[in-house]
């Protein structure tokens, strides 16, 4: 079974500067699909921005982007010029590519709550 | 405007009532999960649908039932049997087959057992 760890309960970060949230996970597929939620205090999740193992291109999407690491199994989101809008919790998740059965379904992290502050 | 709507938002069940969360999406989407979000663990995968008439059990399906008789429909009861209910449930819907789509989600119901 997959399993996704993010070992930083909670983080800070001034706004305007530059923060990376981490995010490693183990499986023993080589094809998989790896993504960034967002989820604000109005609690409805967003998609931030995905990655497809076998690109070695790290996927950026405007002010966020992934530093992916396929061998260490690492999958980490920075985050740059902060934003207050910004504010909230952050799960990494992963999904299989197999087709069929549970291998649709999304395995998530426990969250990182980032707070932005002036 | 295409989405995913849930009712009730919030949720108030005495021990050993069934209660419905329910769950409608109009993105036309085949595929449908229900998740179960508690503080410090993330989201679980309770059930979910690739096609109308047709579910799975996910990784927390003891305590809950669910149907899907329509594709724009999938409602959770959460039965007495489940131990603990107090949670914030979230429904997803996703294009089937597609494995690097995204999974839409709707805006959750808290659930709380008095």
């Amino acid at each position: 079974a997959q399993t996704v760890t993010q070992s930083q309960p909670e983080m800070s970060v001034q706004e305007a500067e530059t923060v990376t949230l981490s995010c490693t996970y183990d499986t023993s597929e080589s094809d998989y699909y790896l993504f960034w939620y967002k989820q604000p205090p109005s609690r409805q999740m967003i998609l931030v921005i995905r990655q497809e193992a076998y690109k070695q291109q790290n996927a950026t999407e405007n002010r966020f982007s992934v530093n992916f690491q396929k061998a260490a199994k690492s999958f980490s989101l920075k985050i740059s010029d902060s934003q207050l809008g910004d504010a909230a919790m952050y799960f990494c998740a992963y999904r299989s590519a197999r087709v069929g059965g549970t291998a649709s379904k999304l395995t998530f992290g426990t969250g990182t709550r980032l707070q932005v502050t002036l | 405007d295409g989405g995913i709507t849930q009712s009730p938002k919030y949720l108030f069940r005495k021990e050993g009532q069934n209660v419905t969360l329910s769950c409608e999406q109009n993105l036309n989407h085949d595929a449908m999960y229900w998740y179960r979000q508690d503080p410090g663990q993330g989201l679980r995968l309770i059930y979910y649908s690739q096609i109308v008439n047709d579910f799975q059990k996910g990784d927390i399906a003891e305590g809950y039932s669910v149907s899907r008789e329509k594709k724009e429909s999938f409602p959770l009861t959460v039965t007495s049997a489940q131990k603990n209910p107090t949670a914030f449930y979230l429904c997803a819907s996703k294009v089937a087959g597609g494995q690097f789509d995204e999974q839409f989600f709707g805006p959750g119901t808290r659930l709380t057992v008095l």
